[in-house]
């Protein structure tokens, strides 16, 4: 079993839909979660961060963590042209260190207008 | 310039050829990485350095070889490169300490021909 199993995609959405997108893992250690979104050509950008269980929200965005499913999601209300992208979600084990940070293989969304 | 930055944005190289990547950051981070990105996989963290001292190597072939002169320069030199070894070279940087994640640059795309 991978470590993050994430859904590639791709998704097409209307404009104005609410997106859900989602993360599975394997390692009960996990414990600081991140969404990163990555337009064509650029690099992964960080979009969202968690540390341990609950919910985050951030404007149109909201990050959940479900440490006992070990399940992640991000929901993006309002959808626009703009939130097309591929959206990497990414996990540790435990802060303050390098190089352990794991990825899934991302998510391509497409919102239409 | 702000972030991170790196050049060239693409290269295309013959098998036989010697070429350098190049990644510089502008955020006083102390530790750097190379992460390299193909399709349909998730990112592969190549090589961490922190305080220019390489803390990983993520069982690399030693046709990659990483350099870092100071803590806001990286290296990835290449030689005798396989058509698999293109892909899209992403660097970053993170501050320790600090655990909301890396910044990264807009990668080079190589191909190997």
């Amino acid at each position: 079993q991978k470590e993050v199993e994430q859904d590639p995609g791709p998704l097409s959405v209307p404009e104005g839909a609410i997106v859900s997108l989602n993360c599975t893992y394997s390692n009960s250690a996990f414990q600081y979660f991140m969404w990163y979104r990555q337009y064509s050509r650029k690099g992964p950008e960080l979009l969202m961060y968690t540390y341990s269980s609950g919910n985050k929200e951030d404007g149109r965005f909201t990050a959940q963590v479900d440490k006992s499913s070990k399940y992640i999601s991000l929901f993006i209300r309002d959808s626009q042209p703009s939130d097309s992208a591929t959206y990497l979600c990414a996990m540790r084990d435990y802060g303050g260190s390098q190089g352990n940070l794991i990825f899934g293989k991302g998510t391509k969304l497409s919102v239409k207008p | 310039e702000t972030g991170v930055t790196q050049t060239p944005r693409h290269l295309v190289m013959g098998m036989t050829n010697k070429k350098s990547l190049k990644c510089e950051q502008h955020l006083g981070h102390n530790a750097m990485y190379w992460y390299k990105q193909s399709a349909k996989k998730p990112l592969e963290l190549m090589f961490v350095y922190n305080f220019k001292e390489q803390t990983e190597n993520n069982s690399v072939p030693s046709r990659f070889s990483p350099e870092c002169p100071n803590s806001s320069h990286l290296f990835l030199h290449l030689h005798t490169l396989q058509p698999e070894d293109s892909a899209l070279y992403l660097c970053a940087s993170s501050q320790d300490g600090v655990d909301y994640g890396y910044t990264f640059g807009s990668g080079t795309r190589l191909t190997v021909v």
